[in-house]
């Protein structure tokens, strides 16, 4: 079973920011959050990922709690091309031992 | 960024035939492959993951003998459904981790399969 939990899916308006909520409660210190998203028939694209800092790269940001039992994907001007399944994964250190969940699917409106 | 180039993206075939699907990693070396299947409005599953010069690591319920992994260098996997039934008809996804601990992995664009 996935170790992360996600709201099914989500909408957006195009334009606005796209905020994508991550449970991870039971992460262990050494794991990462990854997050990926797929593209229907296509392979899952790589977005981001972190350990306990917050992330930024030219596709999205990561927040994490303090805590690190959640996280949040936050694209900040979402597109009709950022339309997905976004997933949210927690792995060791070695970026192996993927279990994918459900995922969210983010549907961006015009 | 890293690339990984899945081959061929689409095959139809006649059941019982093999199929082979190519994984490589263009720009890295990858030190672990992974393949995945992913079922019409399911996520993805893990099958199998191989490490370069090594056998398989194959999941719990995934015949090793019907799909046969081979990691022979570091950019370069394939997987090998033999003797291919309709009920093997998937989506079927590779992924390559490189040398660096923490990296991501980095996934194929996937191959549909058919079997008629």
């Amino acid at each position: 079973d996935a170790k992360t939990t996600q709201p099914p899916s989500m909408d957006c308006a195009e334009g606005r920011a796209a905020n994508l909520p991550c449970n991870h409660s039971t992460i262990s210190g050494n794991e990462y959050v990854y997050w990926y998203r797929q593209i229907h028939s296509q392979g899952p694209q790589y977005i981001i990922h972190g350990l306990k800092n917050n992330e930024t790269n030219e596709m999205a940001s990561l927040i994490i709690t303090e805590d690190r039992k959640s996280s949040t994907l936050i694209l900040p001007h979402a597109t009709l091309r950022d339309t997905a399944v976004y997933y949210c994964i927690s792995s060791d250190n070695y970026g192996q031992n993927f279990v994918f969940g459900p995922g969210t699917r983010l549907s961006v409106l015009p | 960024g890293a690339v990984v180039s899945q081959h061929p993206s689409w095959v139809i075939c006649k059941s019982g035939t093999s199929v082979k699907i190519e994984c490589r990693s263009l720009d890295f070396q990858a030190t672990t492959m992974f393949w995945y299947r992913q079922f019409p409005k399911q996520s993805l599953m893990l099958m199998a993951t191989s490490n370069e010069g090594s056998k398989a690591t194959y999941e719990q319920g995934v015949e090793k003998d019907k799909f046969l992994i081979n990691h022979a260098s570091l950019t370069l996997s394939t997987l090998t459904v033999t003797s291919a039934h309709p009920e093997d008809s998937s989506f079927y996804i590779c992924s390559a981790h490189g040398q660096l601990s923490n990296q991501p992995q980095h996934f194929g664009d996937g191959t549909r399969l058919s079997i008629l």
